[in-house]
């Protein structure tokens, strides 16, 4: 399984647009990029998906250059209730059933 | 609305006496996974089910074991818990064979060795 780094804490302020890169040099083929957002004491929730290009839906921007050895997440005019961990996980394929979390970047929004 | 359902939501064991932790779902998934999560760190994948077949991560320790009764249940029994095995425990769900990769993960349980 590819392994992801990012950066470890982010701090933003309301309003502002907050971009995450995430670094996953040994991805595979057949690899998908993810994106999970976490709040203290619950359950990680699926943000986006990817697998090359851009891809976007109501919450975010996810953008994947062509060699696809990183992505960045993007949080269009952050609030403070974006405040959280933001976790860059990578796999498919014949891992397709198993995805393995990074360190995760903390996301501070501040007023 | 469909969802993962963790219980207890908090548990408090003693050291040593064994423990199970339940999850349930309404979205009738093939997959299910364990996770645990330690304060300040990153889910930790312990084992998953593809349907019936069990897959183990090759450093969750024997200690913990999983059972899946049907589609909608997983257990998760932990046989002599330790100091060390206080933590958050997430249950996550995930429908193969669709193109997307979201897993759906229930609010955990924590649990408190004493």
């Amino acid at each position: 399984l590819a392994k992801t780094t990012q950066p470890i804490s982010m701090d933003s302020y309301e309003g502002q647009e907050v971009n995450i890169t995430c670094s996953h040099n040994n991805i595979a083929t057949n690899d998908y990029i993810t994106w999970y957002q976490q709040f203290p004491s619950q359950g990680p929730r699926f943000i986006i998906q990817g697998y090359k290009t851009k891809v976007t839906n109501e919450v975010a921007s996810l953008f994947i250059p062509a060699d696809r050895k990183s992505s960045t997440l993007s949080l269009p005019r952050v609030s403070l209730s974006d405040t959280a961990v933001y976790y860059c996980l990578v796999g498919a394929g014949e891992y397709g059933n198993k995805l393995v979390f990074g360190a995760g970047t903390i996301l501070r929004v501040k007023s | 609305d469909a969802m993962v359902i963790q219980n207890p939501r908090y548990q408090v064991t003693q050291f040593g006496k064994p423990v199970t932790l339940s999850c349930s779902q309404t979205l009738n998934h093939n997959v299910m996974y364990w996770y645990q999560q330690k304060s300040s760190q990153a889910p930790k994948l312990l084992f998953h089910y593809y349907d019936k077949d069990f897959n183990n991560e090759a450093d969750t320790p024997d200690n913990f074991q999983s059972r899946r009764p049907n589609t909608s249940f997983c257990f998760l029994d932990i046989r002599s818990p330790g100091l060390g095995d206080a933590a958050m425990y997430l249950c996550a769900t995930r429908a193969s064979g669709e193109s997307s990769y979201e897993q759906y993960f229930g609010p955990g349980t924590r649990l408190t060795v004493t």
